[in-house]
């Protein structure tokens, strides 16, 4: 079953801006995560945010989490087209990850 | 560097044959996953272990079974091929609570 939606399905944009992908989920969790796939190849992580927290950064990538609202963005500043992939939420709802689940992804689209 | 090894990038198996789909990480982890990934369903949960010689159901068992002998090494396993079963195989292994997940680069079944 689905847990993680995101939102757009694509997204396409030109270098320099900034890029935006929202996430929603359905039921309680535990931490949010999101990953970066590159065309073909296999997932890799960008960031965790617990359901603590509220904002999280890391270098170019900002990443909120509004547990009333269970949504989460994952902002990307200053795009470059090395940032062309598909990005993937996926949501913990305990400490177990057997029950992490991921969204559909959005496909991010940075033309030079 | 962490690493988590599919030892079959590129497979075309016929309809009713066996398939073999190896999995091996060098990070001692316990915990190691096969997901399944199609356009549009985003990556959906087959089997899971957590230890050795241990395994859990996930989502879309059906069709699947696993082995892991090896704490390093977790095979999935086709008893019979069939053409719904053409799909991007992930491997990914986690070592501890509420961390990311590692995955390897995935491995392209195509069934005829």
């Amino acid at each position: 079953s689905q847990q993680g939606e995101e939102d757009p399905q694509a997204l396409s944009i030109q270098e320099g801006e900034n890029a935006t992908m929202n996430c929603s989920y359905k039921t309680s969790i535990n931490n949010l995560q999101w990953y970066r796939q590159n065309s073909g190849r296999g997932l890799v992580h960008l960031i965790l945010i617990r359901s603590n927290e509220r904002e999280k950064h890391s270098g170019r990538l900002r990443v909120t989490l509004d547990t009333s609202k269970k949504s989460s963005s994952l902002l990307i500043t200053a795009s470059r087209a090395a940032d062309t992939a598909s990005y993937f939420c996926a949501t913990g709802r305990s400490y177990n990850t057997d029950k992490l689940i991921f969204g559909t992804g959005t496909r991010l689209q940075v033309f030079p | 560097d962490v690493k988590v090894t599919q030892s079959s990038r590129y497979l075309v198996k016929r309809t009713g044959e066996k398939v073999f789909l190896e999995c091996v990480q060098d990070m001692d982890h316990e915990n190691m996953f096969w997901y399944r990934q199609d356009p549009g369903l985003g990556l959906r949960l087959i089997y899971f272990s957590y230890d050795v010689k241990m395994k859990e159901k996930g989502d879309i068992p059906e069709g699947y079974s696993v082995s892991r002998e090896k704490k390093e090494r977790f095979s999935l396993i086709l008893e019979s091929a069939s053409t719904n079963q053409t799909s991007m195989y992930l491997c990914a292994s986690w070592g501890s609570p509420g961390n990311t997940i590692y995955f390897g680069e995935g491995s392209w079944l195509t069934v005829v």
